[in-house]
């Protein structure tokens, strides 16, 4: 039973669309993250909720939107697609909020191409 | 704000050779320390933490002590296989009163080549 589970795992699309990316975890966890994982694999946060509450925004494009409807689901909602937007993008889970210095739980990620 | 710093790869080893991956850090308040592991097509796997100074963290032969006087993380390995070839992130998370923003931060990665 996967713990953290995100779809798609490929995403291809054309400039300008927008699309989705779907987040579930199943550990009872109290806090989900969206990374964005360049093509040199370096990885940051985008997105941080704990309970529903957004708590870190990390100065990604307002094209990006988090919706959170309850503490098991995080999805990533993206608008008007650049070619810039091409990664990868991992959903995580971990438990306690703010200060917790707990680990994180990772998807197995969405590889989003943007054409 | 926190960084990580960890060799750059790639790191290209022979079968049973030793490895050592340096990981160094700068944090706020009182991080926790973790080694995650990519493989091909893969998503992230902890592989092993350490909650405080001088704790030893250990899996799968892996092994790295938390050294708060050095702020260093280091990840080794007595006798590498070539199903260890990934790619290997040093992360932080910070926790306490002086702990920054939630989340992990990354190391940039080093990518490790095991030949047979």
């Amino acid at each position: 039973d996967t713990a953290v589970s995100q779809t798609p795992k490929y995403l291809v699309t054309q400039m300008g669309n927008d699309k989705s990316i779907k987040c579930e975890q199943n550990l009872g966890h109290d806090t989900m993250y969206w990374y964005k994982q360049d093509s040199k694999k370096f990885l940051k946060i985008m997105f941080s909720y704990n309970n529903k509450e957004l708590i870190i925004n990390e100065t990604v494009p307002n094209r990006f939107s988090p919706k959170s409807p309850d503490k098991a689901h995080l999805n990533l909602h993206i608008n008007s697609l650049e070619l810039g937007d091409s990664a990868v993008y991992f959903c995580a889970s971990s438990q306690g909020g703010r200060g917790a210095g707990t680990e994180a739980f990772f998807g197995q990620g969405t590889r989003l191409t943007v054409v | 704000g926190d960084s990580v710093t960890q060799m750059e790869g790639p790191v290209t080893l022979s079968e049973e050779a030793f490895l050592t991956i340096n990981c160094t850090y700068t944090a706020t308040g009182y991080p926790s320390l973790f080694w995650y592991v990519q493989y091909p097509g893969e998503g992230l796997q902890l592989l092993l933490k350490a909650t405080k100074a001088d704790d030893k963290g250990s899996n799968k032969g892996f092994e790295a002590t938390y050294r708060k006087e050095t702020t260093s993380f280091h990840l080794e390995k007595g006798s590498v296989q070539v199903s260890d070839s990934a790619v290997y992130f040093c992360a932080l998370s910070d926790q306490g009163s002086g702990g920054g923003a939630d989340g992990l931060t990354f190391g940039k990665g080093t990518h490790l080549i095991i030949q047979p």
